[in-house]
């Protein structure tokens, strides 16, 4: 059974700083990886997809990179700015569902 | 013009009542999915359908029987609440291999 962990759960960044979000996977059969960023309050919204031949996949300042060898996703922010805060999923898919991990909380101070 | 609507956006309810929960997607996919997420903010597959076919149904009790009318719709009914359903609700849609959209969530506080 798929398990995905998100290290860290919280990070405080300064604004304009790059940063790094970790997402690791059990199960390496996974049709994609997908990022999401969730808003207080609200439902999540795709940031990103990684299909399982892909490596690595780029919109704006976010660059997210997949190892299915080693079993990790990481997320890349560039030059953060406070209204990146939110919390960022990473989730694996399989067969007709998404496994997610629990999230990293981002913290942007300007 | 939203993607994923589901309705209503909160519902607080006593316990031993019968709640429905909405959902429809405009996008055309033919899949569609409940998610429920806790206090902790974990988010944990509940059912998935394909086609209006039942695919997944994650050890939800049966108190939870979602109905799929047609692809593009998908509600979600509980029978006899309790305080642990209390939490948000997620309807989401994707077709092959493509994002998840997901709806803005169901709150429901159960007392």
């Amino acid at each position: 059974k798929q398990e995905v962990t998100q290290i860290p759960a919280a990070l405080s960044v300064p604004e304009g700083e790059n940063l790094v979000l970790n997402c690791s996977f059990t199960d390496s059969a996974i049709y994609n990886l997908q990022w999401f960023r969730q808003d207080p309050g609200k439902g999540l919204t795709s940031l990103l997809l990684i299909q399982s031949s892909q490596r690595e996949q780029t919109s704006g300042r976010l660059n997210a990179s997949l190892d299915k060898s080693s079993g990790r996703s990481t997320l890349y922010i560039a030059a953060s700015q406070p209204g990146d805060s939110a919390t960022y999923l990473c989730a694996g898919a399989g067969s007709y569902q998404l496994t997610f991990g629990k999230g990293t909380k981002l913290s942007v101070i300007p | 013009d939203t993607a994923v609507s589901q309705t209503p956006k909160y519902l607080v309810t006593q316990m031993g009542n019968d709640k429905s929960i909405k959902c429809e997607q405009n996008l055309g996919h033919d899949t569609m999915y409940w998610y429920k997420q806790d206090s902790k903010k974990f988010l944990k597959i509940m059912f998935s359908y394909n086609n209006k076919e039942l695919i997944i149904n994650e050890t939800v009790p049966n108190r939870f029987s979602p109905k799929s009318p047609d692809k593009a719709h998908l509600n979600l009914h509980i029978n006899s609440l309790e305080l642990g359903d209390s939490a948000v609700y997620f309807c989401a849609s994707s077709h092959q291999n493509s994002p998840l959209h997901f709806g803005n969530g169901t709150r429901l506080t159960v007392t």
